[in-house]
C-alpha cells in the first residue's frame, strides 16, 4: 500500500511568518502534485514537480521534490490571510495516473 | 478556463437506493477518474477510465459501483445499492495524455445516504 504522510495537519500562524509543509513516503513517485482545496470545492492544482531535486516557485510559494522522488515540501514566505486553506500533496505512482493523496494541511493565517 | 462539471452538487438518498453521479470532463482530456472524500478523511482513489474501459480500480470500487462514458461527453458513477458508509464528497477528475500533467477536478457531489 502506498502512503503519503503529510505534516503538519494543522498550522496556525501570524501574517508575515514563513512556513513549510512536508510530504513523505517510502514509495517513489513519477511526479508529485500540490493542490489547494476550499471548503465544498474540488482540489485545484498549484504545481506539478517531476524531476528529483526540482524546485518550482509560484510567487511566495516554493515547491521542492526530493532527490529520490519520495518526498516533497511546500514553503510559503511571508504568509498572508489569503493563503488560508487546505493544502494537499498527491503523488503519481504509475502511468495510469492514480493519485495518492496526503492527509492535507489546514493552514490558518491570522492578520 | 476549461472546467470539469459535476451534477448534482448535493444528493440525498435512502439506503439501498441507486444513485448516478454525473460529470462532464474537459473535452480534449483522455483520462477520467472518480475520487471520494469522506468527511475529515483523505481524498481516496476509486477508479480510472481510459479508452472506454476501466484501467484501474481500488478495493473500495466493488460490484456496487460502475462507471460509464455513454455518449463521449458524460462520465457517470453509479452506486447500485447505497450504504450509509457511501456518504462522502465524490470528485470527478480528468487529464490530458501525459501523466505528469496536472488534473482538473470538478467541484464534487456531496452524497448523503440516510
Amino acid at each position: 500500500t502506498q502512503l503519503l504522510e503529510q505534516s503538519p495537519q494543522f498550522l496556525s500562524i501570524q501574517e508575515g511568518e514563513n512556513l513549510t509543509v512536508y510530504c513523505n513516503s517510502s514509495s517513489v513517485f513519477s511526479s508529485l502534485q500540490w493542490y489547494r482545496q476550499e471548503p465544498g470545492e474540488g482540489p485545484v492544482l498549484l504545481v506539478t514537480v517531476v524531476t528529483g531535486g526540482e524546485v518550482k516557485k509560484l510567487k511566495r510559494l516554493t515547491f521542492q521534490f526530493g532527490d529520490a522522488r519520495k518526498d516533497s515540501s511546500l514553503h510559503i514566505t511571508a504568509a498572508q490571510p489569503g493563503d488560508t486553506g487546505l493544502y494537499l500533496c498527491a503523488g503519481v505512482i504509475n502511468q495510469g495516473g492514480k493519485l495518492i493523496f496526503g492527509q492535507g494541511t489546514e493552514l490558518s493565517v491570522k492578520p | 478556463e476549461p472546467e470539469v462539471t459535476q451534477t448534482p452538487s448535493h444528493q440525498v438518498t435512502q439506503m439501498g437506493q441507486e444513485v448516478i453521479l454525473r460529470c462532464v470532463p474537459i473535452s480534449n482530456h483522455l483520462y477520467f477518474y472518480w475520487y471520494r472524500q469522506i468527511l475529515g478523511q483523505k481524498v481516496e482513489f476509486l477508479v480510472s477510465f481510459y479508452n472506454n474501459e476501466i484501467s484501474e480500480k481500488s478495493e473500495i470500487f466493488d460490484d456496487q459501483f460502475s462507471v460509464e462514458r455513454p455518449d463521449g461527453s458524460n462520465f457517470t458513477l453509479k452506486i447500485r445499492s447505497t450504504k450509509l458508509e457511501d456518504s462522502a464528497m465524490y470528485f470527478c477528475a480528468s487529464r490530458v495524455d501525459r501523466v505528469n500533467y496536472g488534473y482538473t477536478f470538478g467541484s464534487g457531489t456531496r452524497l448523503t445516504v440516510v
